[in-house]
């Protein structure tokens, strides 16, 4: 079983509707990311807490609000998606804080990811 | 940026044969990790291996940094070893961030 666990598995919104991902772990990781993954290809970065600190956005737009309420949680708010968000969202974790010249030195560990589909 | 090549990108075997995947990548690193993501979605990180050897059952994982490569060996192959495996690497240099290849498509008959 995934130390990190996602909430929900599967999401069907519509393209006026507000719903939010949310993320979980208790391994004491620093540092908290969520990828976005189509079909046949690699997950892609979003964004990076790092202390609870947002460290990075990949220019995601606006329509991905993170939010990290503590060191165990990762949030992610979603509205007025368009059909092309439909992906799988993952969420990892790892020991490391990022910046600082602190990286992701140790092992990334994903949760199961939420299936989106907007329609 | 670094750029990460995976081969193949598509590989059929029969349960019980032994197979090689290849992580070629164009720079330096720091980290590197192999993950294998099945049918469903699970994305398990398999080997953190920056540089040198490591085995875990019936995988293991060496990497010459040196050389910029990194392979996978899975041996005695079965239906669950399914599902694409990623090689992700960073340079601390480069923004420190993972960089995956497209994947290796690994599809077990029995």
């Amino acid at each position: 079983d995934t130390e990190v666990t996602q909430t929900p598995k599967h999401l069907v919104m519509g393209m006026t509707n507000k719903k939010s991902l949310k993320c979980e772990q208790h391994m004491g990781h620093r540092a908290m990311y969520w990828y976005k993954q189509k079909a046949k290809k690699p997950p892609e970065l979003m964004f990076v807490y790092s202390y609870e600190k947002l460290s990075i956005n990949e220019s995601v737009p606006s329509r991905f609000s993170p939010e990290c309420p503590n060191s165990s949680l990762l949030n992610l708010h979603l509205h007025a998606l368009q059909p092309e968000d439909s992906a799988l969202y993952l969420c990892a974790s790892s020991q490391d804080p990022w910046g600082q010249g602190w990286t992701t030195r140790s092992p990334l560990h994903f949760g199961n990811g939420t299936r989106l589909t907007v329609t | 940026g670094i750029q990460v090549e995976q081969s193949p990108p598509d590989l059929i075997l029969q349960e019980g044969a032994n197979s090689t995947l290849r992580c070629n990548f164009s720079d330096s690193v720091n980290n590197l990790q192999w993950f294998h993501q099945n049918p469903w979605g699970q994305l398990i990180n398999l080997f953190y291996i920056p540089s040198g050897t490591k085995q875990n059952g019936r995988l293991s994982a060496t990497t010459v940094a040196t050389e910029r490569y990194s392979l996978l060996y899975i041996s005695s192959s079965q239906t669950t070893d399914s599902g694409v495996y990623f090689c992700a690497v960073e340079n601390y240099n480069q923004g420190g961030k993972l960089i995956f290849g497209q994947g290796t498509e690994l599809s077990v008959k029995p």
